[in-house]
């Protein structure tokens, strides 16, 4: 079945810092690749789909990049706030039993200071 | 702005006991979902339904059961509640015409079974 590993479980950093997440998928289906974001006390929502036509997605100054020859796609800012302090998943998309079903995979916890 | 509302935002079970989470949604969609998160596991699906009236199995059903007597509202059931299933629970809802691609979360309930 589809699988996605998230390896980094937690990343922390300072403000202005660069963010690198990376993940590695594994599907027999033709891949769609997301990466949503859940702050505190709230559920997790989208932050951005990258599309495989051109490899990349952006949202809210967040870059995903997607390597189909290494099965992996990553999320990277240049400089991260305090307020992108939040736990980021990176998600799978594909086919199961008729429908589009989403594997996410165990989240990183990002830690911003000031 | 969609909305997926989860009642109790909170609650404290007895081993052995009944339990029900609760989940509204007013954003028309015909899916459903409920996961589970737990630390270093992510997000895992419990169950799921497309239609009224209908359930489906997700990739961890054991010890759990679902309803969907309308549209709008789904829950989870927990028949004899277990010190394992001490979790976070989030419902979701998705539009099947966007190929369930963006999913639309509730703020969770935290469960805690003593």
């Amino acid at each position: 079945g589809d699988s996605v590993t998230q390896m980094q479980g937690q990343v922390t950093l300072s403000e202005d810092d660069f963010l690198f997440i990376n993940c590695t998928y594994s599907t027999t289906w033709y891949p769609t690749l997301f990466w949503y974001v859940q702050y505190p006390g709230e559920g997790p929502q989208l932050l951005l789909k990258v599309t495989t036509a051109n490899n990349k997605g952006i949202s809210r100054g967040f870059e995903a990049t997607y390597d189909k020859r290494t099965t992996s796609f990553h999320l990277q800012k240049a400089s991260v706030q305090e307020s992108d302090s939040a736990v980021y998943y990176c998600v799978l998309g594909g086919h199961d039993s008729g429908y589009n079903k989403l594997t996410f995979g165990k989240g990183t916890v990002l830690l911003v200071s000031p | 702005e969609a909305a997926v509302t989860q009642s109790p935002r909170s609650k404290v079970a007895v081993t052995g006991g009944k339990v029900t989470l609760s989940c509204h949604q007013t954003n028309n969609h015909d899916y459903m979902y409920w996961y589970r998160q737990d630390t270093g596991h992510g997000l895992r699906l419990i169950h799921y339904s497309y239609v009224a009236d209908s359930t489906e199995k997700g990739d961890i059903p054991d010890g759990y059961k679902a309803s969907r007597p309308s549209q709008e509202n789904f829950s989870l059931i927990l028949e004899l509640a277990s010190l394992s299933q001490t979790a976070v629970y989030f419902c979701a809802s998705s539009d099947p015409t966007l190929s369930n691609e963006r999913l639309f979360f509730g703020h969770g309930t935290k469960l805690s079974v003593l």
